[in-house]
């Protein structure tokens, strides 16, 4: 299985700052099609995961320009600028590239 | 908008097996494959399996297979996922999710004597 690492686990930030998430794979995600499927989410507190950032780079649908991901192969980030109080919650990277799919452990963001 | 309905918390007994739901509403149901995840505290997020609504066709995680049947019903626009044999290790809150894109609320399954 690919095993996906996140850090760091917890962070926290003051309003307006800027955070980066590291998550890195066991094996390179590119896909045998070309696509690497390396996507983030946030879990918000009590909510489910929703998706903020697919194939490494894409914001997903109604997702603010404040959240960025890059990265490629084995390593990639999530930047999160002009940090706002709705950013807090659990985020995970998580790769579709091969079965079976798996999830980083999470990174914790608080709020100074 | 894209919804996902999952049903109700469930408290079940050891040895036992227990069905859960997932009615989609708001986009072609048979265009996007369902994805089921546990999410424990102790284990984070666990992919278990993935259907495709249009063909039935399942894959699953292996450390799943023989625990988790994944099925639907194209008529309701509904997945289900049977869990079998039930330990207290099956406690957590179970997601569908329409692809990765879109995440139901989850189901509490609690595993107790």
């Amino acid at each position: 299985d690919v095993v996906m690492t996140q850090t760091p686990v917890s962070m926290s930030v003051s309003l307006g700052g800027q955070v980066s998430i590291s998550c890195r794979s066991s094996q390179s995600l590119v896909h045998n099609n070309g696509n690497t499927y390396l996507s983030w989410y946030i879990q918000k507190p009590s909510q489910s995961p929703q998706l903020l950032i697919y194939k490494v780079s894409n914001r997903f649908s109604g997702i603010s320009d404040r959240f960025s991901g890059s990265g490629s192969g084995t390593d990639f980030t999530l930047k999160i600028s002009r940090v706002e109080p709705d950013d807090l919650g659990v985020y995970y990277c998580g790769q579709g590239t091969q079965y079976p799919f798996t999830f980083g452990s999470g990174t914790k963001l608080e709020i100074k | 908008q894209v919804q996902l309905q999952q049903s109700g918390a469930e408290l079940v007994k050891p040895g036992t097996s227990v069905k859960l739901s997932c009615k989609a509403s708001g986009y072609t149901f048979t265009s996007n494959h369902m994805n089921w995840i546990k999410q424990t505290t102790g284990q984070g997020l666990e992919w278990i399996g993935i259907i495709n609504p249009g063909s039935g066709g399942t894959s699953y995680n292996v450390k799943f297979k023989g625990k988790a049947t994944l099925t639907v019903d194209k008529s309701s626009s509904t997945a289900f996922m049977q869990l079998s044999s039930l330990t207290p290790e099956d406690s957590a809150v179970y997601y569908c999710a329409s692809l990765f894109d879109f995440w139901g609320p989850g189901t509490m399954v609690t595993v107790s004597s």
